[in-house]
């Protein structure tokens, strides 16, 4: 079954530092999202991407947050300088045209110290 | 900001029962809803969707009920298994039928635990 990839599956950063998660979605997909979870809170969202462009983004997603895709294959998330704050899973997803299951990667876990 | 509500945080099943796990939601643009179950350390997995135009859906052990009047949805689990302990959330989003739905809202999950 088609899966969605995460690297790395945990990142350890120093404050102040930029980070780069990686996602590989489904290759057929067209609709991409980063979600995240904070420690014993819900999942939430944070962009989603479709036909190279951001489609929406939450107000968590602020100018120290970026995404790309930059070969097609690969879709990133870049925190460009990180808090505290930032540390959570961060979830990678995609969907097919007209088809809602949405797939989820098995997640970065990122620790912000 | 919880659109989405899954007022029991946990709940435990004897196995062979029934599970039943609720989710009310505020927002009344919300047209498709879905439920995922998810185990630490890995990311949620779909199990069943249900669109505003339908009041049950059904696949396998999994069936899914929606009360658009009361804005609420359940899952129900039968027989519920010990291999089906997990978080279970419900999600919803808006937009299925103008074909410009994006992200999912999130309930906070219930842990279900199905003992022996």
């Amino acid at each position: 079954e088609p899966e969605v990839t995460q690297t790395p599956s945990h990142q350890v950063t120093q404050m102040g530092q930029e980070v780069i998660l990686r996602c590989v979605p489904i290759s057929n997909h067209l609709y991409f999202y980063w979600y995240r979870q904070i420690l014993g809170q819900k999942v939430e969202f944070l962009v989603s991407f479709y036909n190279n462009e951001i489609s929406e983004k939450s107000e968590i997603f602020d100018d120290q947050f970026s995404v790309e895709r930059p070969d097609g294959s690969n879709f990133t998330l870049k925190i460009r300088s990180t808090k505290l704050e930032d540390s959570a899973m961060y979830f990678c997803a995609s969907r097919a045209q007209g088809y809602y299951g949405y797939t989820f990667g098995s997640g970065t876990r990122l620790t912000v110290v | 900001d919880q659109q989405v509500k899954q007022n029991s945080p946990s709940l435990s099943v004897q196995e062979g029962r029934i599970s039943i796990l609720n989710c009310d939601y505020t927002n009344s643009m919300f047209d498709y809803f879905l439920w995922y179950k998810k185990y630490p350390a890995e990311g949620p997995t779909f199990l069943i969707s249900i669109s505003s135009i339908k009041d049950k859906n059904e696949d396998g052990r999994f069936t899914v009920f929606l009360n658009k009047s009361a804005k609420h949805l359940s899952l129900h689990i039968v027989p519920s298994q010990p291999g089906d302990s997990a978080v279970y959330f419900c999600a919803a989003s808006g937009g299925f039928y103008t074909g410009t739905a994006s992200k999912l809202t999130f309930g906070t999950g219930t842990r279900l635990q199905v003992t022996l």
